[in-house]
């Protein structure tokens, strides 16, 4: 099976820009995350959905950082505009749903290998 | 409120020595417990999880993991290290009613000397 996929794995901007991050959960998992995480802070809960819908965004650091997610096998994470303190690896994780029909529910989080980001 | 604690930010070890890490939580219902790791420029990898039962759980690579529920701990062991286990290792809570939220710790990097 494949993994979560993440793109870019990199990316480089410059301050202003309007940043997307990409993300295509486990076939099957109803529960998406994405995380940032940087050195001074580590792992952070941006937000998560399940369903589809986002259910916690309160890590969200400020109005510049948007997420979506229009299906079950595609989210977004969107920045703009970017500003240099946005630099970090972003993480997109997914999971079954607990209770989830039709699954193995494990309990854990699958994550992808990251996106990079720079801004300049 | 739920949080993880990962005391050591930073261990060395030398190869074939035996590695404790340790882990502490709060949280106010039973948890599920987890230990991932994270080579450097990847993504995280479960290494094991407690969920219930037997509180010495076995993982991937050698490695396990004791619940004490006294303690509020979930240390991860190896009884002897290897080169390629230097990684950053992440302790995690979480609780499958609350939506699968997860709570991680700061991460424990681990270096292993010759």
């Amino acid at each position: 099976d494949a993994g979560v996929i993440q793109s870019p794995r990199h990316e480089v901007t410059e301050m202003g820009q309007e940043v997307t991050l990409r993300c295509k959960p486990i076939s099957g998992h109803n529960s998406l995350f994405w995380y940032r995480q940087t050195m001074m802070r580590g792992l952070e809960l941006l937000i998560y959905f399940n369903n589809n819908v986002p259910i916690d965004d309160s890590g969200m650091p400020e109005d510049r950082f948007s997420a979506k997610m229009p299906n079950a096998s595609f989210s977004t994470l969107k920045i703009q505009p970017s500003e240099p303190r946005d630099s970090a690896v972003y993480f997109c994780a997914s999971s079954p749903t607990p209770g989830q029909s039709g699954t193995k529910d494990t309990g854990e989080l699958f994550f992808g290998e990251g996106s990079r980001l720079t801004v300049l | 409120a739920q949080s993880v604690t990962q005391p050591d930010i930073h261990i060395t070890v030398s190869e074939g020595a035996s590695l404790e890490l340790r882990c502490n939580y709060s949280y106010g219902a039973t948890p599920y417990l987890f230990w991932y790791v994270q080579s450097p420029g990847q993504g995280l990898q479960l290494l094991l999880k407690y969920f219930s039962g037997d509180t010495l759980v076995q993982g991937i690579k050698g490695f396990e993991a004791e619940f004490k529920r006294s303690q509020s701990s979930f240390n991860l062991r190896k009884p002897s290290v290897h080169w390629s286990d230097a990684a950053e290792y992440f302790c995690a809570v979480g609780a499958r009613w609350t939506g699968n939220q997860f709570y991680f710790g700061t991460g424990t990097s681990l270096t292993v000397i010759p």
